[in-house]
């Protein structure tokens, strides 16, 4: 079976660091991806990671550790706007379909 | 590109009745992908498709549902006897496999069955 556990909620505050957390346990690995989704709306892609290490991209940064099963997102200098639900998700394997975690709910506070 | 269209945006129907959305995914992406999310949840699979073909399935997904992509190109997702837990947003995502492939989620058809 596969399992993706995240956080259900977390509060942080304007222009302040927050770190979502991922662990998943899957029969196989080939990526993690995160997806920002605000309230109503669809998910966007964010970052990827198959690889071990951080992935740097402007204020968002992933990092993968596979032997631990384990992601963060990190999200700098927060802005209200990043209030949204930030979802996990693996893939098992290539061309398997891709397994999402419950989403965490981030709310920043001014 | 004009990214993934579905229709219609809410859909209110009674229990029992059939219910039928569609999808129309990014036109040179040939993976297309049906997802169920309910609220504070994140999206759970249902379904996929590579081009024409129906490569993988749910087990969750109960003989009710039924989806189809005839010629490769847009799908679509059939309800039959909805149930009242059949409510959910009903979402649809596209890929192209190459490189790193990831998803594009369409704005979804959130139903609602009375």
């Amino acid at each position: 079976g596969q399992n993706i556990d995240q956080p259900t909620e977390m509060t942080a505050t304007e222009g302040a660091i927050v770190q979502i957390n991922c662990t998943y346990q899957t029969s196989g690995f080939n990526g993690l991806f995160w997806y920002q989704q605000h309230a109503g709306e669809a998910p966007t892609f964010l970052s990827y990671n198959v690889l071990d290490g951080l992935e740097e991209k402007g204020r968002f940064s992933s990092f993968l550790s596979r032997s631990k099963g384990y992601s963060y997102l990190l999200l700098k200098e927060l802005q209200m706007k990043d209030s949204a639900s930030y979802l996990c998700a693996v893939r098992a394997d290539y061309g398997q379909n891709f397994v999402f975690g419950p989403g965490t709910r981030l709310s920043v506070l001014p | 590109d004009t990214g993934v269209s579905q229709d219609p945006r809410h859909k209110i129907t009674k229990r029992g009745q059939n219910v039928t959305f569609r999808c129309d995914p990014i036109s040179e992406h040939n993976r297309l992908y049906w997802y169920r999310q309910t609220l504070g949840q994140g999206p759970e699979f249902l379904t996929y498709f590579q081009n024409e073909a129906q490569l993988e399935k749910s087990r969750l997904l109960s003989d009710r549902f039924s989806a189809e992509r005839p010629k490769g190109s847009f799908s679509t997702l059939e309800i039959q006897r909805t149930e009242q837990g059949d409510s959910a947003m009903y979402l649809c995502a596209s890929s192209l496999t190459q490189g790193r492939e990831k998803l594009f989620f369409g704005s979804g058809t959130q139903l609602s069955v009375l």
